[in-house]
């Protein structure tokens, strides 16, 4: 069974850091893009960072560039996100989610998500 | 890419027939995918590539559309499908959300 679980959040005070880790089964990591997509009490999903299977690239979203940093051991088959200078606005449920892509009926390749861990929460408070 | 959904909220009834809106703010083609998230749970993909049923997903689920504009229908809504409905665009590597639209029981 395909499976994919978070750990590592808690409480943070404002500037503070916070390590996130999501533990991978049932499927090879090396083999899929995975991501991390946060989601903050009461409101929607935001997409927050992605890193290739072979980690040649890495994107973030603008609300955490220069903050967050994921990365992946696939030997460990777990990915992690790094977090600092944590702000109040990072307060959420943060889900790791495997990308997958498959071709649409005119050959176009998409991505998407998957697979979903139940989330961690992270809160910034002091 | 901005995602907007509409309406952000729909009271329905057991039965129904229901369609949600997603709009991009540029074209991306079908790259373009649903999840269904309910309360306390992760999302769940229901669709992808604007039309493609995942496995496992109920016929009663589809999708249509391409460039711009798509929408989610639900042909007869089931008492487990209430819940909160999100469009996702995967044509830029920087993946954006609609905001997402609740579900309600009428």
């Amino acid at each position: 069974e395909v499976q994919v679980v978070e750990s590592g959040g808690g409480l943070v005070k404002p500037g503070g850091s916070l390590r996130l880790s999501c533990a991978a089964s049932g499927f090879t990591l090396n083999h899929y893009n995975m991501n991390w997509v946060r989601q903050a009490p009461g409101k929607g999903l935001e997409w927050v960072s992605i890193i290739s299977s072979r980690s040649n690239y890495i994107y973030y979203a603008d609300s955490v560039e220069g903050r967050f940093t994921i990365s992946r051991d696939n030997a460990k088959n777990s990915l992690y996100l790094q977090m600092t200078s944590l702000r109040a606005e990072d307060t959420a449920v943060y889900y790791c989610a495997r990308e997958r892509s498959e071709a649409d009926s005119g050959g176009l390749y998409v991505n998407f998500f998957d697979s979903w861990g139940q989330g961690t929460l992270v809160t910034v408070s002091s | 890419i901005q995602m907007t959904q509409s309406p952000s909220s729909l009271s329905a009834s057991v039965g129904d027939r229901v369609t949600i809106t997603c709009r991009a703010s540029q074209s991306i083609s079908t790259y373009l995918n649903w999840y269904q998230q309910k309360p306390g749970e992760a999302p769940k993909l229901l669709i992808y590539a604007a039309s493609s049923l995942q496995s496992g997903v109920p016929s009663r689920f589809s999708g249509r559309g391409s460039g711009t504009d798509f929408t989610l229908t639900i042909s007869s809504l089931q008492p487990e499908d209430f819940a909160t409905y999100y469009c996702q665009q995967s044509y830029s590597t920087l993946y954006t959300f609609g905001q997402g639209t609740k579900l309600e029981i009428k």
